[in-house]
């Protein structure tokens, strides 16, 4: 089973600044990589899959990047509405597919 | 517009059986696999299996073989996840998703709102 992993577990952002979050998996994925965003009290929103193409409707501040078994997450400037769980998953290998830990992005 | 409408909460005792409904709508349901997802309360997402509603096939995470059971009627565009005795350590919000097909690969691209199931004596 391919593990991933995410980190840090906890980023500290302030609005407008940048962030950049990191996934790696245990063995190679490809390109075989999606990044979701749950807000509280919500369902996870697709954000990026392909490692790096942006679901229907994305802002362009989400941009992904990566392969094998090294992916980031960059944010280019947060909005209030960023502040949120991220989770990456990989979808190279059934069963299962499985996700990272998430990155909870915070105030700072 | 494409839709996946799960069934509501629940709260069941130990021992006892359940299953959740998650029903898609706004494109053709046989066309796509469907995911379970769970979610502790405080915790990360695990995937659980999935379900090809063309044909009923499923795959299913080690974790959660044996343990949960997966099935679709396609006549009503429904997917469903079954439990024939749930434990307390079953309390968690439960996802369904479609896996998107072409480009999206397995990406989820839709989910449904989620059903809290509640495990308590």
């Amino acid at each position: 089973e391919i593990v991933m992993t995410q980190s840090p577990a906890t980023l500290s952002v302030s609005p407008g600044e940048r962030a950049t979050l990191s996934c790696r998996a245990s063995q190679s994925v490809s390109s075989n990589l999606a990044w979701y965003q749950q807000k509280p009290g919500q369902a996870p929103r697709l954000l990026i899959y392909g490692a790096s193409t942006r679901a229907t409707g994305i802002p362009a501040r989400f941009s992904g990047s990566g392969s094998g078994t090294e992916f980031t997450l960059t944010i280019s400037s947060l909005q209030s509405e960023d502040f949120a769980v991220y989770y990456c998953q990989q979808y190279n290998n059934w069963p299962p597919g499985t996700f990272g830990g998430g990155t909870k992005v915070e105030i700072k | 517009e494409v839709q996946l409408v799960q069934s509501g909460a629940e709260v069941k005792k130990p021992g006892e059986s359940l299953r959740i409904s998650c029903k898609g709508s706004g494109y053709s349901f046989t066309s796509y696999w469907i995911s379970w997802v769970r979610q502790m309360p405080g915790k990360g997402l695990e995937w659980m299996g999935r379900i090809d509603p063309s044909d009923s096939y499923t795959n299913y995470s080690p974790s959660f073989q044996g343990h949960v059971t997966i099935s679709a009627d396609k006549s009503i565009s429904t997917a469903y996840l079954q439990w024939s005795s749930l434990k307390a350590s079953d309390t968690a919000m439960y996802y369904c998703a479609r896996q998107g097909g072409g480009s999206y690969g397995g990406a989820f691209d839709y989910w449904g709102q989620g059903t809290l199931v509640t495990v308590s004596s």
